[in-house]
């Protein structure tokens, strides 16, 4: 399956720094997509980055991807306390069409210290 | 900014009995799906809809899951015996404007437990 795994499982950094999360996935991907989610809520979504794609910014959010070792990471700048949350990423779809489902992974849980 | 929504947000029923989750998909969007996730695990994909039927499903969309778009603006969800494993958050989705590929928006979800 084209799974994704997050590292760290868990995050804790003050306020203030970075906060880096990395995804690893097995097969070949259309895009991959950062989803947060606060305890217990929906999922948000972040950034999208298609296969095509080296590197995205959004804000104080910045998403790389590298295909050929099959792994993005999602880096958080100047973190804040706001957030604290769990962070996924999922995979969509392949080169060949393939399906649109999103194949999440465990998530990292990031605790941003005040 | 629209956005996709859910009810109820929570969901109370008695194992054997049949309960429907709505959503209401963004007003565009194309194709739609459901995911769930079982507390403190992954979010995991259930099925997904595209022209007025099933495009693709898992193998935990078994014969007891159906889903159903009765009009031009909902989405259900409709489990007919629901089991005490059935107990999870279920969300919608929905995408895709041009590619189905696209971004997926989810709902709040809908807490489910069974008792």
């Amino acid at each position: 399956s084209q799974q994704g795994e997050e590292d760290p499982q868990a995050l804790s950094i003050q306020e203030g720094e970075n906060a880096t999360m990395n995804c690893s996935y097995k097969t070949s991907i259309n895009n991959l997509q950062w989803y947060r989610q606060n305890s217990g809520r929906g999922l948000v979504h972040l950034i999208l980055i298609r296969s095509n794609e080296r590197e995205k910014h959004s804000g104080r959010l910045r998403v790389t991807l590298d295909t050929s070792k099959k792994s993005s990471s999602l880096l958080i700048t100047a973190s804040r306390a706001a957030d604290t949350a769990s962070y996924f990423c999922a995979t969509a779809g392949g080169t060949q069409g393939g399906s649109e489902k999103l194949v999440f992974g465990k998530g990292t849980k990031l605790t941003v210290n005040p | 900014e629209p956005e996709v929504t859910q009810t109820p947000s929570h969901q109370v029923t008695q194992m054997g009995q049949e309960v429907i989750l709505r959503c209401v998909p963004i007003s565009n969007h194309l194709y739609f799906y459901w995911y769930r996730q079982i507390l403190g695990q992954k979010v995991e994909f259930l099925v997904s809809f595209y022209n007025n039927e099933i495009s693709e499903k898992s193998e935990i969309f078994d014969d007891q899951f159906s889903v159903e778009r009765p009009d031009g603006s909902n989405f259900t969800l409709k489990i007919r015996s629901t089991k005490l494993e059935d107990s999870a958050m279920y969300f919608c989705a929905s995408t895709g404007q041009v590619l189905r590929t696209d971004t997926q928006y989810f709902g709040p979800g809908t807490r489910l437990t069974v008792l």
